[in-house]
């Protein structure tokens, strides 16, 4: 695709549920981050995958966060027993490769309601 | 830690005037970029304009410049002949350059720029 796509555009859920997000990078692009965006904290760094290498689980904020990338290319984000502080605009990003982290480019964003 | 700092939280300014965004941040790295991004309300983040750490000169990207402070550790942007495209959530962002950079991007709170007809 031209961009970075992200799905579902928009998800509510119950609090206590699980969410999947789904983020499809520029293609060729190795170099891949979630970001949340929320009222509360802001926009901060959640994750960062590069090829084959260990992820930087760095900014996950609890345990009840993970994410996977397969085959080095779509990326999933998980968040198990939702809570209502988990409410935000998930944003994604990616990049030729390390080197060029520089350059995100950033996809539209899952916008998540817990109730 | 690296902190970014926008102390305004909302700004306005007339069509085809200037405005400047501020940023202030704080680290005790040497070698980092700087960055402004565009959030408008697609929620979509566009790069404005990027700036290495170790080059003096401000950069420029049409409407838009710079004023980088390192010593400071300021760094505003200028938006010239202000349109009502640039409405905008204007963020500014500082990221680490190292060999065994993540990429983490460290953004400050945002500034919501109005442009008004």
């Amino acid at each position: 695709g031209a961009g970075v796509s992200q799905s579902p555009s928009n998800k509510v859920t119950e609090k206590g549920k699980d969410v999947e997000l789904r983020c499809d990078p520029i293609s060729g692009h190795t170099a891949l981050y979630w970001y949340r965006q929320s009222l509360g904290q802001g926009l901060e760094f959640l994750i960062y995958f590069q090829g084959n290498s260990a992820p930087d689980k760095s900014g996950l904020p609890s345990d009840r966060f993970s994410a996977e990338r397969t085959g080095g290319s779509v990326s999933t984000l998980t968040i198990q027993r939702t809570q209502q502080e988990d409410s935000a605009v998930y944003l994604c990003a990616s990049s030729r490769d390390r080197g060029t982290a520089y350059e995100q480019y950033f996809g539209p964003g899952t916008r998540l309601t817990v109730t | 830690a690296q902190t970014v700092t926008q102390s305004q939280p909302e700004m306005s300014v007339q069509e085809a005037e200037t405005v400047t965004l501020s940023c202030t941040y704080d680290t005790s790295e040497n070698n980092y970029y700087l960055f402004w991004y565009k959030q408008p309300p697609s929620r979509q983040m566009i790069l404005v304009i990027r700036q290495e750490a170790y080059k003096q000169q401000n950069a420029t990207e049409n409407r838009f410049s710079v004023n980088f402070q390192k010593a400071a550790k300021s760094f505003s942007l200028k938006i010239s002949d202000s349109q009502l495209g640039d409405t905008a959530m204007y963020f500014c962002a500082f990221m680490k350059r190292s060999s065994s950079n993540t990429g983490k991007l460290i953004f400050g709170q945002g500034t919501t720029l109005q442009v008004k007809p």
